[in-house]
Parts: C-alpha cells; sequence; structure tokens
C-alpha cells in the first residue's frame, strides 16, 4: 500500500526537543521531493520545510529556521524533522507529505506534537 | 501572515456553483503553478488542483482551477453536499525560498 505514516508527536515541554519521523512504503522514496507541513489547532495550513531526493537541496519557512532540521534517509525510506528550542505556536498537527505540488501529491494523517509546561 | 489571500468563507446551495479566488504576487502565483488542496474536518488535506488548472486523477471534473496574473481560482459546479470542506491554494514563493498557503477557504453547501 502507498503511504506515509508519521510518528513522534507528543507533550513537550518549552525549550525541549523532538524527533518526528515519517515511513514510506510502496513507492520509490528517493524518487520524490518530500515536505513537513504543519496546522496549528483551528489555524490553516502552513509549510515547514522541503528536501530533494538525495538532500542536498533543503528550504525552510523563516520560523524554524535554526531551531529545526529536515533530513532522509533513502536506505529506510524515511523522512526526519528535529525539533529543538520548541516554542508554544510551534504545536500543531504535522504532517509528512511526498511531491507537495505535484499530481503524484501523498500526505500522512499526520502527528500531533503539544509544546506546553 | 500568509502571502496568499482567499475570502474566509463561501456558500452556495447545491447544485450551483461556487467559486474560490486566492490573491497574491509577482515572486509566488505570478511566476510559479498555483496548487489547490481539500481538507475535511479532522483529516489530512488532499492535493485537488496542481499545475494552475491540472487535476490528478479520481478528482471529479466538477473542480477546475484557472490563473490570471498573480490571482488564481478554484471553482466547484454542480455543487454537492460532500464538497463542504476548507480550501487551500499554494505556490512557491521565489522571492522567500518558501512554499506558501493561502489563508483558507471554508466553503458550506446550504
Amino acid at each position: 500500500e502507498v503511504q506515509l505514516v508519521e510518528s513522534g508527536g507528543g507533550l513537550v515541554p518549552p525549550g525541549g526537543s523532538l524527533r518526528l519521523s515519517c515511513a514510506a512504503s510502496g513507492f520509490t522514496f528517493n524518487s520524490h521531493w518530500m515536505t513537513w507541513v504543519r496546522q496549528a489547532p483551528g489555524k490553516g495550513l502552513e509549510w515547514v520545510a522541503n528536501i530533494n531526493q538525495n538532500g542536498s537541496k533543503i528550504f525552510y519557512v523563516d520560523s524554524v529556521k535554526g531551531r529545526f532540521t529536515i533530513s532522509r534517509d533513502n536506505v529506510k525510506n524515511s523522512l526526519y524533522l528535529q525539533m529543538t528550542s520548541l516554542r508554544a505556536d510551534d504545536t500543531a498537527v504535522y504532517y509528512c507529505v511526498r511531491t507537495i505540488g505535484g499530481s503524484s501529491c501523498l500526505w500522512g494523517r499526520g502527528t500531533l506534537v503539544s509544546v506546553s509546561s | 501572515q500568509s502571502v496568499l489571500t482567499q475570502s474566509p468563507s463561501a456558500s452556495e446551495t447545491p447544485g450551483q456553483r461556487v467559486t474560490i479566488s486566492c490573491s497574491g504576487g509577482t515572486s509566488n502565483i505570478g511566476n510559479n503553478p498555483v496548487n489547490w488542496y481539500q481538507q475535511f474536518p479532522g483529516t489530512a488535506p488532499k492535493l485537488l488542483i496542481h499545475s494552475n488548472d491540472q487535476r490528478p486523477s479520481g478528482v471529479p471534473d466538477r473542480f477546475s482551477g484557472s490563473k490570471s496574473g498573480t490571482s488564481a481560482s478554484l471553482a466547484i459546479s454542480g455543487l454537492h453536499s460532500e464538497d463542504e470542506a476548507d480550501y487551500y491554494c499554494a505556490a512557491w514563493d521565489g522571492g522567500l525560498n518558501a512554499y506558501v498557503f493561502g489563508t483558507g477557504t471554508k466553503v458550506t453547501v446550504l
């Protein structure tokens, strides 16, 4: 089955760290750009970061630069988001997305990150 | 604050046509393809339109997209009750080096 499954979300205090994972299956993972998108409770969608097929091109939204790191392991067919110095406004559902702007776009179900003391 | 602006809501009766607009600038819509996503409450978004006006396999032809200059539109014709959802436009912004989403439009079927 073609799918993306996120994991690693949870409750973390402000200033803490968390590592999200996204396991890809059913398709050739290393052929696709991958993206993290988040959605705060009751709010709209916000793009977080992109990574190209071999990890040589990476982009971040300004609000996470220097705090979040996107990476991928094409052997394990997995995408990651290392999040540090977490703030309350990072609270959101985080989605893993394949080829966000193309015909082969695929979204995972998301994982909830809550930053609170 | 999003760089792509959408009207917060739109509504119409079943069978009618509703149009959602998305306003941007030269660094995003003006020079890059626009994509549209549909999201039902509590679920992940789904790609509805890519490359301004292309429907992925499985998307009904009731959904159509268009772009002109720095604005884009999504039209839903023959509105169904199951089309009630949130709709987001998005595009790459070459000035920000970021993928930007619109503010979102909630479509209500009366």
